[in-house]
């Protein structure tokens, strides 16, 4: 399996709604990302999970938490979220954090 | 500070011209890595080629070609007799990791219109 899947591939949500975006790889990936793309935007790094430790973009508001339960699972949940938020949302993996990237298709959201 | 320049936000070429995008970048870093990236109409982002800072070889594969110098920081792709197929968007990249942690920055990105 070479791929990343992400579910759902779109989510309309208002602001008082709690979801969540799913990420998996079975690549045995050690290192699992979060981007943030705008349209015409190239992606922001949002959230990096590698070698069982988060690290965070400091500039990503806590309404964003990112949960690893396992290796190959990278969750995003969303709370209270405001249309600003409305992006596609990326997730990737790779071996180590210094190797290519692979992409999975993204989650369009859109925030009410 | 970290930083990725592309500053060629589109180009037009016609199929069978060679057209070169161009990545600039800053870093204080000495160990760093580039990237290149395509992201089709379709969305999804495919990774098309990473250089590590202490390798300055340049790269070729099929009709695409990379020169990377650490003398003018710059990592540049060529795309020899361009295809309809290779109309996308081009990101180029940077990651690197320090005491202010793991990072990638993507460039603004480059839009390739390939015409027939």
């Amino acid at each position: 399996d070479t791929e990343v899947t992400q579910t759902p591939k779109h989510l309309v949500m208002g602001m008082t709604n709690k979801k969540s975006l799913k990420c998996e790889q079975h690549m045995g990936h050690r290192a699992m990302y979060w981007y943030k793309q705008k349209a015409k935007k190239p992606p922001e790094l949002m959230f990096v999970y590698s070698y069982e430790k988060l690290s965070i973009n400091e500039s990503v508001p806590s309404r964003f938490s990112p949960e690893c339960p396992n290796s190959s699972l990278l969750n995003l949940h969303l709370h209270a979220l405001q249309p600003e938020d409305s992006a596609l949302y990326l997730c990737a993996s790779s071996p180590d954090r210094y190797n290519e990237q692979f992409f999975g298709p993204g989650t369009r959201l859109t925030v009410l | 500070a970290q930083k990725v320049t592309q500053a060629q936000t589109e180009i037009s070429v016609v199929e069978k011209e060679d057209v070169t995008l161009d990545c600039v970048y800053e870093t204080r870093d000495t160990t760093y890595y580039l990237f290149w990236y395509k992201q089709p109409p379709s969305g999804e982002l495919v990774f098309l080629i990473r250089r590590n800072s202490f390798d300055e070889q340049n790269e070729i594969s099929g009709r695409y070609s990379w020169n990377f110098q650490k003398s003018t920081s710059s990592f540049n792709f060529t795309i020899t007799a361009s295809q309809v197929v290779d109309s996308a968007v081009y990101f180029c990249a940077l990651s690197e990791d320090n005491t202010g942690g793991f990072k990638t920055i993507f460039g603004a990105g480059t839009r390739l219109f390939v015409k027939a």
